[in-house]
């Protein structure tokens, strides 16, 4: 059974402040991708990244997919009170399917 | 703009009812998820179909069914919903099926939150 491990589970930090989440797995992906979740709301992609040691940019968001494309991180400079959320993690398995992250669910205080 | 529309945001049943969730995309995707989400478990994939009248089980489908008699809409049926399947029911759709290591984006929907009692 494919799993996707997320750490930290939970995460509180002060406005300024950089973090980054991880994703892991003993599995390989074709591809990976982040969401983020906030309260009431169904997840939104940020990112899909597809070859191995790739890393892609999103303004103070950095993602990056392990080399052997088992793992993922992604790591938040200066987070903002609007970083706040549920972040996900998915690996994609198969033809359709996606296994997703136990997720970790960031605060960002102001 | 993808929209993704669940009929119900909220919901209260009794064990033994039938439960209808519905789900809406207006962006003519072929590919319709049915996933749940649980504390600590994240998404777990109920269902899946990739055309009308046409479905795949996911990981966990067991108390479940689902129906797409159109290509906008994606059912899920909870044919005598117990306790244990209090959970947040999160509605997914993307376009055509994945070409080898290419991704779709899966648009969701807000979630219906369902409490069985």
């Amino acid at each position: 059974t494919q799993l996707l491990e997320q750490s930290p589970q939970f995460l509180s930090i002060q406005e300024g402040e950089n973090l980054t989440v991880y994703c892991n797995s003993s599995s390989v992906f074709s591809s990976l991708q982040w969401y983020r979740q906030e309260p009431g709301e169904g997840p939104v992609l940020l990112v899909t990244v597809v070859t191995g040691g790739e890393v892609k940019k999103l303004k103070r968001l950095t993602f990056q997919f392990g080399d052997a494309r088992k793992d993922s991180s992604l790591h938040i400079t200066a987070a903002q009170p609007g970083d706040t959320g549920l972040y996900l993690c998915a690996g994609a398995s198969g033809t359709y399917k996606y296994i997703f992250g136990t997720g970790t669910r960031l605060k960002v205080l102001a | 703009d993808v929209k993704v529309t669940q009929s119900s945001r909220y919901l209260v049943k009794r064990t033994g009812e039938k439960v209808f969730l519905e789900c809406v995309q207006d962006m003519d995707h072929e590919n319709m998820f049915w996933y749940r989400q649980d504390p600590g478990l994240g998404l777990r994939l109920i269902y899946f179909s990739y055309d009308v009248k046409m479905k795949e089980k996911g990981d966990i489908p067991e108390g479940y069914s689902v129906s797409r008699e159109k290509k906008e809409r994606f059912s899920l049926i909870l044919e005598s919903a117990s306790t244990n399947q209090t959970s947040m029911y999160l509605c997914a759709s993307s376009f055509q099926l994945r070409l080898a290591g290419g991704p779709e984006t899966q648009y969701f929907g807000p979630g219906t939150r369902l409490l069985v009692l």
